[in-house]
């Protein structure tokens, strides 16, 4: 069974600084593997989107990372903005269709 | 082209009462998915359609729950007899043909149900 981990569960930091979010899963055999933002009360976006045969994507200052035989991705964020506030998940589809998501990261930027 | 539409956006029950959730998928997509997220939970796959069929519902808890896509019309999730521990935030998503394993899927903004 698929399991997902996000770290940290929160994180503070002040406006400007570059920052480094973890995801990690236990099942290395995976179709792709998203990034998403859920702000409070709303819905997701899906931020990023890396198929398992691809080591990375950017998006304007995120860049997102896979490996996929340790069963890792990191979400870079540069130059931190107080709008970038809000939980970030990662999630991977293993099935076909199914994603499996981590409780997500916490993010808090402050001006 | 409008988003993932659900509705409604909150919805208060008794216990005992029904719950019926609707999504209208994306434009052109033929593929809905239904998640739970639970308070200080991570979002849980419940259920995937495609139109008047139901392709994996392991996720969905075996008793009280059922969704269908209609040819015609939302996707329903439907909650009888709720009870406190249904109280959560319901997403439903939708994807193009593929079926989620080269597109994104999108999600609707939820529909947040507590039981009193």
């Amino acid at each position: 069974k698929q399991e997902v981990t996000q770290i940290p569960a929160a994180l503070s930091v002040p406006e400007g600084e570059n920052l480094v979010l973890n995801c990690s899963f236990t099942d290395s055999a995976i179709y792709n593997l998203q990034w998403f933002r859920q702000d409070p009360g709303k819905g997701l976006t899906s931020l990023l989107l890396i198929q398992s045969s691809q080591r990375e994507q950017t998006s304007g200052r995120l860049n997102a990372s896979l490996d996929k035989s340790s069963g890792r991705s990191t979400l870079y964020i540069a130059a931190s903005q107080p709008g970038d506030s809000a939980t970030y998940l990662c999630a991977v589809v293993d099935s076909g269709y199914a994603l499996n998501f981590g409780k997500g990261t916490s993010l808090l930027v402050t001006p | 082209n409008a988003g993932v539409m659900q509705n409604p956006r909150h919805l208060v029950r008794r216990r005992g009462q029904e719950a019926r959730l609707r999504c209208s998928p994306m434009k052109g997509h033929s593929h809905v998915y239904w998640y739970r997220q639970l308070p200080e939970e991570g979002l849980k796959f419940m259920v995937y359609l495609q139109k008047e069929n139901i392709i994996d519902e392991s996720g969905m808890p075996k008793e009280r729950f059922s969704a269908e896509f209609p040819k015609e019309g939302p996707s329903i999730l439907r909650i009888q007899q709720v009870v406190r521990g249904d109280s959560a935030a319901y997403f439903c998503a939708s994807s193009p043909f593929s079926g989620g394993t080269t597109d994104t899927q999108y999600f609707g903004p939820g529909t947040r149900l507590t039981v009193l």
